[in-house]
């Protein structure tokens, strides 16, 4: 089973400013990678897939990149409703995992 | 507004039995796979089965395989996932969640849509 790991578990970030999160696999995911926000009391919400491909309907300040192994979501400039938990995702392999997650909150 | 709508939820005793349905409101997905994955503060977002366009391909997660049966009714617009021998280890929130693979033998395996989830928790 492929491991996700994601760092930091928190991020503390000003509105405005840029994000960047980050989420290891421990196995080669040939950009089969999926990122998620997730709000409490509400379902996930597909924002990347593909490693660096936006999901319809979100916005451009939203971006991913990454190696074969190291992954990161980069928000350009916060606002207030991007403050929740992002979630990486690998369907390179079976079983698909996800990681832990990072929970970004206001600084 | 496009939205799953999971329904069938509700404590049950450990060995017990749970039905759970997804309903398509404003969302077609007779043409999709379909997912169940479940979420719990302890071992987080975890995948749990899968079932192609027409039924014909199902597969699950370890820790549920032998127990959960994913099914479909298309003219329902409908997924299931029967759950047997229930444990503690089972309880979560299950969502489901569409493919946006049309084909009948290759998922994407990424999810888009979710339902809104519902708790499944089991104990004595």
């Amino acid at each position: 089973e492929i491991v996700m790991t994601h760092s930091p578990a928190t991020l503390s970030v000003s509105p405005g400013e840029r994000a960047t999160l980050s989420c290891r696999a421990s196995e080669s995911l040939d950009n089969k990678l999926a990122w998620y926000q997730q709000k409490p009391g509400l379902a996930p919400r597909l924002l990347i897939y593909a490693k660096s491909t936006r999901a319809t309907g979100v916005p451009a300040r939203f971006s991913g990149s990454g190696t074969e192994t190291e992954f990161t979501l980069t928000i350009s400039s916060l606002q207030p409703e991007d403050f929740a938990m992002y979630f990486c995702q690998q369907y390179n392999s079976w079983p698909y995992t996800f990681g832990q997650g990072t929970k970004l909150e206001i600084k | 507004e496009v939205q799953l709508v999971e329904s069938g939820g509700g404590l049950v005793q450990p060995g017990g039995s749970l039905r759970l349905s997804c309903v398509g409101s404003g969302i077609g997905l007779s043409s999709y796979w379909m997912h169940w994955v479940r979420q719990d503060p302890a071992k987080g977002l975890v995948w749990v089965a899968r079932i192609n366009r027409d039924g014909s391909i199902m597969d699950y997660g370890d820790t549920v395989k032998g127990r959960f049966t994913i099914s479909r009714d298309n003219a329902k617009n409908t997924v299931f996932l029967q759950m047997n021998s229930l444990t503690t280890e089972d309880t979560a929130v299950y969502y489901c969640a569409r493919d946006h693979s049309t084909s009948t033998f290759v998922p994407f395996n990424w999810f888009a849509p979710w339902g809104q989830g519902t708790l499944v928790t089991v104990s004595s």
